[in-house]
């Protein structure tokens, strides 16, 4: 049971948006800045967004990420087949000194 | 070009110990907050430890706390983790990442390609 709560699955089709949700709790995301992970598979994962709504550079402004109270999301924009990926938020827990992740999202794009 | 090369993995019976090392090159390894993450086969990103670029903070997730001790030699430009008493649920893929800023928004912005850890008999 992760700390973090994601739907397990979203999809939408190519050129669509996309919306990830990912909750947790005032000792978390409540209080820390929200990270987003894709990965693809069979890969490592890739930094999408840090700071709630930054973008490594290199990341396509299709990528974007908001936070509000105990919750953030990531939002994917002119959905592509190569989108089709894991998706992770993390955070930090300032009750349990740790890195904490939700349980991850699969995307298809159909 | 920023790099980090995992190795040490392998095959491990119950019980038994396994030293996982990171290489890094590319960038300035001691300035760096330094963490190791695993993936357990078709499960999801579990944090496992971090340690600050001199050494001097340690930090660990409560499924290795007593198990587990990350390690760095700034001098050889590589990170590491010793895992002791190892069980079944340690089996994964481990990735060590490098930490931009803090870990307070968990965000890792360089990994590494990854190296599995099996625990079986």
């Amino acid at each position: 049971q992760s700390v973090l709560t994601q739907p397990p699955s979203v999809s939408a089709a190519p050129g669509q948006k996309v919306t990830i949700s990912c909750s947790g709790s005032s000792s978390n995301i409540g209080n820390n800045y929200v990270s987003w992970y894709q990965q693809l598979p069979g890969t490592a994962p890739k930094l999408l967004i840090y700071d709630n709504n930054n973008r490594p550079s290199g990341i396509p402004d299709r990528f974007s990420g908001s936070k509000s109270g105990t919750s953030a999301t990531l939002g994917i924009t002119g959905l592509q087949t190569g989108d089709e990926a894991d998706y992770y938020c993390g955070t930090w827990d300032s009750s349990l000194s740790a890195v904490v992740f939700g349980g991850g999202t699969k995307l298809t794009v159909l | 070009e920023v790099q980090l090369l995992e190795s040490g993995g392998g095959l491990v019976q119950p019980g038994g110990s396994l030293r996982l090392s990171c290489a890094a090159s590319g960038f300035t390894f001691s300035s760096y907050i330094m963490s190791w993450v695993r993936q357990a086969p078709g499960k999801g990103l579990e944090w496992v430890s971090a340690i600050s670029g001199s050494g001097g903070s340690i930090y660990y997730a409560d499924s290795g706390k007593v198990r587990f001790t990350i390690s760095r030699d700034n001098s050889k430009n590589t990170l590491y983790l010793q895992m002791n008493s190892l069980r079944a649920e340690d089996t994964a893929v481990y990735y060590c990442a490098k930490v931009p800023s803090t870990l307070g928004g968990a965000a890792m912005d360089v990994w590494g390609q990854g190296t599995t850890v099996t625990v079986s008999s």
